[in-house]
């Protein structure tokens, strides 16, 4: 079956280490995307990439990075310069393109500092 | 000005009541439109696309008016299993980036 899979489902952070969340995608989808969901709160963009080698800042990357050095694969790093990366995170991708493609979400990953 | 804005809910309602949410975007050069339902704890799903003229999918109707940049969702017979949040999105670019709106809490009551 095709979709979204995001690793681990919870995640445990001690203060001043990096952490990376996995995202994998087997819709051959081009666009993929990273949103950081906070109690009570919205989705806020991290990261969007549009193709391979190719990333873009959202409204909220600093202390965050990526990469995306395949086509079905967008891991988010979560740095110690992130002060508050207690949350909820979520992984999407899409097909860009005239028709109003959705957007589809992986399963979450919930990032929690000890 | 927030680009996309909801009613701020929660919406508490009795099983079979109808329901309308309110969304307003800030973009008029939006694309195109969607309604997303979010469990707690869970990823957002796609709901139903919204389409110029309107589109019904059930017990759901979702309406656009472009000339005001407001989107509409209507549930209709409401159902305890359609208590979640309901999430208002907008698409610029054709899937260059998707903006969320916050949200409208929906709790039906038995």
């Amino acid at each position: 079956d095709g979709g979204i899979t995001q690793s681990p489902k919870y995640l445990f952070r001690k203060e001043g280490q990096n952490v990376t969340l996995s995202c994998e995608q087997n819709l051959n989808h081009d666009a993929m995307y990273w949103y950081r969901q906070d109690p009570g709160q919205g989705l806020r963009l991290i990261y969007y990439s549009q193709i391979v080698n190719d990333f873009q800042k959202g409204d909220i990357a600093e202390g965050y990075s990526v990469s995306r050095e395949k086509k079905e694969s967008f891991p988010l790093t979560v740095t110690s310069a992130q002060k508050n990366p207690t949350a909820f995170y979520l992984c999407a991708s899409s097909t860009p393109g005239q028709g109003g493609t959705e957007a589809f979400f992986g399963q979450g990953t919930r990032l929690t500092v000890v | 000005r927030k680009e996309v804005e909801q009613d701020p809910g929660p919406f508490n309602v009795p099983e079979g009541a109808t329901v309308a949410f309110n969304c307003t975007y800030s973009n008029s050069a939006s694309q195109s439109f969607f309604w997303y339902r979010q469990d707690c704890r869970k990823e957002p799903k796609l709901l139903m696309s919204v389409y110029s003229s309107g589109n019904e999918d059930g017990r759901f109707t979702a309406q656009l008016n472009r000339a005001s940049q407001y989107i509409s969702l209507l549930i209709r017979d409401s159902k305890l299993s359609d208590s979640a949040t309901y999430l208002c999105v907008v698409n610029v670019d054709y899937g260059q980036n998707f903006v969320f709106g916050p949200g409208t809490r929906l709790s039906v009551l038995p």
